[in-house]
């Protein structure tokens, strides 16, 4: 059975600074996705990682995949305030697309 | 890109009542799913809705309790029967092409309040 772990759970950090967010899962994939929810919202895409040693960059935010050791990792830069939501990696187990979730990462930053 | 609408937004229902979610696409997409979100926990799949076919439900759910409907490539419905307070839920749907290279779209989900 598929696991997909991340951490920390919790983060709160403060503006400017830096931090990484892990995600591991347990079983071979070709493909990561990272998504951000805000309160009451539904999922909003970020990333979609597709192979090893993939990077994707758009602002504050990093993504990168590395397959062989079944981690991907979500790099905040420099973070700002409204970069708080909760950021949840999911994996894709089979070639149906379907997907499973880690239990997300609360992230909360002090102006 | 795929936009999906689901309905209704929001519902407050009796115990032993049953409620239909909808879930359209503005497009044809190949696979829709659905899940369940408590608050404040991450998302749980519930089936795999197959175009002219049965669901396919995942461990822990079961046809009787959550019937699903996928007539065709843009719609689908989930009905969460015989309802109970452990029912309170946020029911999303979420739908990809099948494209490598795309993500998996995800509807603005059902808030569903059991009492």
């Amino acid at each position: 059975e598929l696991k997909v772990e991340q951490n920390p759970l919790f983060l709160s950090m403060q503006e400017g600074k830096n931090y990484t967010i892990y995600c591991n899962y347990s079983t071979t994939s070709d493909r990561l996705y990272w998504y951000r929810q805000d309160p009451g919202k539904s999922l909003e895409s970020l990333f979609v990682l597709l192979s090893n040693g993939a990077v994707k960059q758009e602002g504050r935010l990093m993504a990168s995949l590395d397959t062989k050791a079944r981690l991907s990792t979500l790099h905040i830069t420099a973070a700002v305030h409204d970069l708080s939501a909760t950021y949840f990696c999911a994996v894709d187990i089979d070639r149906d697309d379907k997907i499973i979730f880690g239990k997300g990462t609360r992230l909360h930053i002090l102006p | 890109s795929a936009v999906i609408s689901q309905k209704p937004s929001r519902d407050i229902c009796q115990r032993g009542t049953s409620l239909t979610i909808q879930c359209q696409v503005d497009s044809q997409v190949t696979m829709m799913f659905w899940y369940r979100q408590q608050p404040g926990q991450s998302l749980t799949l519930i089936a795999t809705a197959n175009q002219g076919s049965e669901a396919t439900y995942e461990s822990g759910f079961v046809i009787d309790k959550f019937p699903i409907s996928r007539p065709n490539l843009t719609f689908s419905t989930l009905t969460v029967s015989n309802m109970s307070p452990e029912d309170s839920s946020i029911y999303l749907c979420s739908a990809s092409k099948v494209v490598r290279t795309d993500t998996q779209y995800f509807g603005p989900g059902t808030r569903l309040t059991v009492l």
